[in-house]
């Protein structure tokens, strides 16, 4: 079993939709929780960070993270064309050694 | 603030040989971690560096090494390619290198082993 799970998808939204994008992992010792969007030909850019149970919001963007499901989701709100991205959940321990998801391929058509 | 660079973009190997590949973080921060990304595997964490000093290691062979200089520059070093090490290398540089700190990434380094 892999640490992370992510559904690879690939995902495709009209314009406008409320995209959820999930992972789940194993290991309760894990601490920290980012999301990062790739576009095409670039490297990860980081969108959320977060560090404890709860949601949290900045702007059309909503990570949430569940510890004792040991699940995340990150919630994209009224999702644009330039949200077409993969998105890659990440998931840390104390030293900085990262755990990725396989990333969701994500498609908001216009 | 300038970002994280790499370089060289794109790289075209036979297997065998060796590479060197070159990462400079943001100015100021000390630690740079090297990953790589493949469809298949996706992204897989390599080393971290962190003043000059490698800290954390990942589950790839000894013929992956890398250091890291005074500046935190960093080099990553393949020998012997193998077709499997065709991907795109990452790297991402932090202050502290603390989990959980902020990691930016540089573009990548493709590199194609024929």
């Amino acid at each position: 079993q892999k640490e992370v799970e992510q559904d690879p998808g690939p995902l495709s939204v009209p314009e406008g939709a409320i995209v959820s994008l999930n992972c789940t992992y194993s290991n309760s010792a894990f601490q920290y929780f980012m999301w990062y969007r790739q576009y095409s030909r670039k490297g990860p850019e980081l969108l959320m960070y977060t560090y404890s149970s709860g949601n949290k919001e900045d702007g059309r963007f909503t990570a949430q993270v569940d510890k004792s499901s040991k699940y995340i989701s990150l919630f994209i709100r009224d999702s644009q064309p330039s949200d077409s991205a993969t998105y890659l959940c990440a998931i840390a321990y104390n030293n900085n050694d990262m755990r990725f998801g396989a990333g969701t391929r994500l498609t908001v058509k216009p | 603030k300038a970002g994280v660079t790499q370089t060289p973009r794109y790289l075209i190997k036979t297997r065998g040989q060796q590479v060197t590949l070159s990462c400079s973080p943001i100015s100021g921060h000390r630690s740079v971690s090297w990953y790589q990304q493949t469809p298949g595997q996706g992204l897989q964490f390599l080393f971290e560096y962190f003043s000059e000093t490698q800290r954390n290691k990942g589950n790839f062979p000894g013929r992956f090494s890398g250091r890291q200089f005074s500046n935190s520059r960093s080099e990553m070093n393949v020998s012997t390619l193998e077709l499997g090490d065709s991907a795109l290398y990452l790297c991402a540089s932090s202050s502290v290198g603390l989990g959980g700190d902020t990691q930016y990434f540089g573009p990548g380094t493709r590199l194609t082993v024929l």
